[in-house]
């Protein structure tokens, strides 16, 4: 079955340089989230779109910004970067059910960010 | 704001002991509870998963009980096995009025199951 397809895997960038991140949902999925895991941390939430509108917001620095396309592909640019800002960037895509069914989210192999 | 207790941070069995992981959630809006395992450097992935209209789960090795009262769940691992070892998450999820689900991540349990 289809995953959920990050891209790039891997990326290093240098302090104050621009990155972006590609994210192609499970097909039929509506429902895109982005998440910063740091080593050793649990996934910190940054972000998630649903049909093509923000649908939550959580520790995404001003610096940062995504969106979602009409093909339901998501990216994430980050700007200005940081040496903190080195993490693996979790792509999820789910679909979106009833309100009481639960939206089982299925992640993405991730993009490795270093910042030298 | 909302957050998911998890615990312990770490945990060690020896091969074929049960493993309990314990997580307390404060949004009673919480009805959706999955659990990924997280091996090193890959994603996590979905091993269980519970509503709130149920009390307990089971998928062979692994099972998953719900205290909506006391917002607390818990999961079970059975007969534990080398590869059973890796970072497991807990979630408690919400849904926002968008119809999407908001999810909040327990801080993680790293189990190491002994040979």
């Amino acid at each position: 079955a289809a995953g959920v397809i990050q891209s790039p895997r891997h990326l290093i960038k240098e302090k104050r340089e621009t990155a972006t991140l590609k994210c192609y949902p499970i097909p039929r999925h509506d429902t895109v989230y982005w998440y910063q895991q740091g080593p050793g941390q649990d996934p910190q939430f940054l972000i998630s779109f649903y049909e093509k509108m923000q649908s939550d917001k959580g520790s995404i620095p001003d610096r940062f910004s995504a969106q979602q396309f009409s093909d339901y592909h998501s990216e994430l640019n980050m700007s200005s970067l940081e040496l903190g800002d080195s993490a693996l960037y979790f792509c999820a895509s789910s679909l979106r059910q009833g309100r009481n069914s639960g939206n089982t989210i299925y992640f993405g192999e991730g993009s490795w960010l270093t910042v030298v | 704001g909302e957050n998911v207790e998890q615990h312990p941070s770490t945990l060690s069995v020896q091969e074929g002991d049960s493993a309990v992981i314990k997580c307390t959630y404060s949004d009673s809006a919480s009805n959706y509870f999955p659990w990924y395992k997280q091996e090193l450097g890959k994603r996590p992935q979905l091993i269980i998963d519970i509503r709130s209209n149920v009390g307990e789960k089971k998928d062979q090795r692994i099972a998953v009980t719900l205290n909506k009262t006391a917002k607390h769940f818990s999961l079970h691992i059975t007969e534990t096995q080398p590869e059973d070892s890796a970072v497991y998450f807990c979630a408690a999820t919400a849904p926002l009025v968008s119809g999407t689900y908001k999810y909040i991540f327990g801080t993680g349990t790293r189990l190491k199951v002994l040979a």
